[in-house]
Parts: C-alpha cells; sequence; structure tokens
C-alpha cells in the first residue's frame, strides 16, 4: 500500500539559512499534520491542514510556516534556522472526510543544522 | 490542559513473554481517539492500534491488544508473545477531539526491551 512520503530525507543547513520540507500524503487522504522530534523527545505537534486549509496549530515557531497545494501535497516552510531546530521532522496524513482518524506517519526528514 | 502519560520510561520482557505498557490520560471531551504508536531504531512511526472513546470493546490487532478503562481514564498496551522485532519506543498518543484535524499528543515513550 501506498505511505506519506517526504523529501528529502537528510538536509543539512546553517544557521539562519532557509529550508523546505515536503510531503506527499497517502492517496485520497484529504489532512495533513507536521511534527517535530528532538533527541530522545515525544513528536511535538506543528500545524494541520485540512482540504488545503489550516486546522489546527500547535507549537510552531514563527519562523515556520506551512500550506497545502491543490494536489494535496504540503510544505513546511522554516526560516532564520537555529541549532534548535535540529530535528526529526514527521508528516502525517489521515481521511478526515471518510472517518479515517488514524494518522499515518512518513520516514520523516533529518534536519541538521550546524 | 490535555496531557498524556506514560511513567514507564523502560520496560524488559522475556522474548514469547507477555508484557503490558502502561498509559494514562487527562481531558474533559468526551468523545477522542487513543493510539498506540511504535518507533523502532529506523525512527519510523508504526501505528499499532487504535481505540474510539465511544467503544466499550478493547481493540485488538494480532498480538497486540488494549486495556481501556474509561472512567479511570488509562489505556494500557498488551503484548502478548513478545517477538525480537517488538523491540522499540512505544508511543501513546490521543487525538482530543470527535472530529477535526486536531494534532496528536503524545506521551513521553517507553522504550521495550526484548530479551532472546
Amino acid at each position: 500500500a501506498a505511505g506519506v512520503i517526504q523529501s528529502p530525507r537528510h538536509l543539512i543547513k546553517e544557521k539562519r539559512e532557509t529550508a523546505t520540507l515536503k510531503c506527499y500524503p497517502i492517496p485520497r487522504h484529504d489532512t495533513v499534520y507536521w511534527y517535530q522530534q528532538g533527541p530522545g523527545q515525544d513528536p511535538q505537534f506543528l500545524i494541520s491542514f485540512y482540504e488545503k486549509m489550516q486546522s489546527d496549530k500547535g507549537s510552531i515557531p514563527d519562523r515556520f510556516s506551512a500550506q497545502q497545494f491543490s494536489d494535496y501535497h504540503s510544505e513546511l516552510n522554516m526560516s532564520s534556522l537555529e541549532l534548535g531546530d535540529s530535528a526529526l521532522y514527521f508528516c502525517a496524513s489521515s481521511s478526515e472526510t471518510s472517518g479515517v482518524y488514524e494518522q499515518y506517519f512518513g520516514p520523516g526528514t533529518r534536519l541538521t543544522v550546524t | 490542559a490535555q496531557t498524556v502519560t506514560q511513567s514507564q520510561p523502560e520496560m524488559s520482557v522475556q522474548e514469547a513473554e507477555t508484557v503490558t505498557l502502561s498509559c494514562t490520560y487527562d481531558t474533559s471531551e468526551s468523545d477522542y481517539y487513543l493510539f498506540w504508536y511504535k518507533q523502532p531504531p529506523s525512527r519510523q512511526m508504526i501505528l499499532v492500534i487504535r481505540q474510539e472513546a465511544y467503544k466499550q470493546q478493547n481493540a485488538t490487532e494480532n498480538r497486540f491488544s488494549v486495556n481501556f478503562q474509561k472512567a479511570a481514564k488509562s489505556f494500557s498496551l498488551k503484548i502478548s508473545d513478545s517477538q525480537l522485532g517488538d523491540a522499540a519506543m512505544y508511543f501513546c498518543a490521543s487525538k482530543f477531539s470527535g472530529g477535526g484535524a486536531d494534532g496528536l499528543t503524545f506521551g513521553k515513550g517507553t522504550h521495550l526491551i526484548i530479551q532472546p
């Protein structure tokens, strides 16, 4: 079965640079979520989109923004990167319309800020 | 505040034995969903099992089952016939609303060790 696709899988950036992470949800899933997992931490919810509209917002820094496009893929844009942004970033998808509330996670993008 | 608590940072079990991982939560919502996710060393987050709060019957998926006690706000995971491949970090999580694209709230996780 098709899974959530994230790209790139690994990304190395320097402080103050920008980064863009991409997420392609499972086909026919209409909802995308972004999470950040620091080393030894549990995943922290950042933001979600349903039918291309922002739905819920968690602990997302103002330096980060995201959007969902007409084909339901989503991008997380991160600016003025800081060392503390180094983490594993997960995208997850679900189908709210179909009542499939469980979230299926992608493999993650490992961001290293130097 | 809505919280998920896992009080066991680490658990160890012999291969083929049964182990139970604990999870408690706190919410004022009446409709919510509970999940267990497995995160092996690859760091992939894998959905193990889900439970709808409105369902009294405990969910079961092969060797994995839950003991859902709504009044006690408890949601434990039982793994039967433990296998080496079960070794991972296990996270309890909740979607604290009946609908809508709300983010999950995770516990701190339990590191499960399987001894051969």
